[in-house]
């Protein structure tokens, strides 16, 4: 399957600070990107649709200027979190699908390893 | 109403078992479904696509119902390798294909 890769893995970061994830498709080209964050036991939660360039879509009761997304190529996505707080502290995870045309086969999102944060 | 439900569980099995899950969406547009596995603290992992005309992959089964608006994953002969949260994915149309996740649903396959 197409790969996902992520980085970095894990961050511990001082209140205050911006922290900047890297979201990369290795092997295919990722018109779109999303954005997860998933605090422990929870399902994962949709923060923002980012489609290689143009702005990102953020989804309800997500500030958009403090989670800026930026789609520059088809393989890269970043995600910086700015001036974080602690209750920021969760795992984020990207992913990326390849969309085919106009048929839902092989829309799959196939997900990084996630980022998971911590601020202190 | 939720637009994907799933019955979180924990369903706990023990091996050999068959299981099934079930998850229903809200929105009869609706075009694409999968199911995703996802192990503790780990990122999601494709499980299998759902096809209208239902798949197989060795011991999972997956099957739609359109009309019920609810997609299934059966499990037979369990492993305990198959403890998991499985999630369900459905992808609302508007061209974008929007993923919604349902919250997954805990499995723990015991001795």
């Amino acid at each position: 399957g197409a790969v996902v890769s992520q980085h970095p893995s894990w961050v511990i970061c001082k209140s205050g600070t911006s922290v900047k994830i890297e979201c990369r498709s290795l092997d295919f080209q990722a018109t779109t990107m999303f954005w997860y964050r998933q605090f422990p036991k929870q399902s994962l939660m949709l923060m923002a649709t980012s489609n290689e360039g143009s702005k990102a879509t953020y989804e309800q009761g997500v500030e958009k200027d403090k989670f800026l997304i930026n789609h520059a190529s088809l393989t890269l996505s970043t995600l910086t979190v700015t001036s974080a707080h602690p209750e920021d502290s969760s795992f984020y995870i990207c992913s990326a699908r390849e969309v085919r045309g106009t048929s839902a086969r092989g829309n799959e999102q196939f997900f990084g390893p996630g980022t998971r944060l911590t601020v202190l | 109403r939720k637009e994907v439900e799933q019955d979180p569980g924990p369903f706990n099995v023990p091996e050999g078992a068959t299981v099934a899950f079930n998850c229903t969406y809200s929105n009869s547009a609706s075009q694409s479904f999968f199911w995703y596995r996802q192990d503790c603290r780990k990122e999601p992992k494709l499980l299998m696509s759902v096809y209208s005309s239902g798949n197989e992959d060795g011991r999972f089964t997956a099957q739609l119902n359109r009309a019920s608006q609810y997609i299934s994953l059966l499990i037979r002969d369990s492993k305990l390798s198959d403890s998991a949260t499985y999630l369900c994915v459905v992808n609302l149309t508007g061209g974008s294909y929007i993923p919604t996740f349902g919250r997954g649903t805990s499995l723990i396959v015991h001795p």
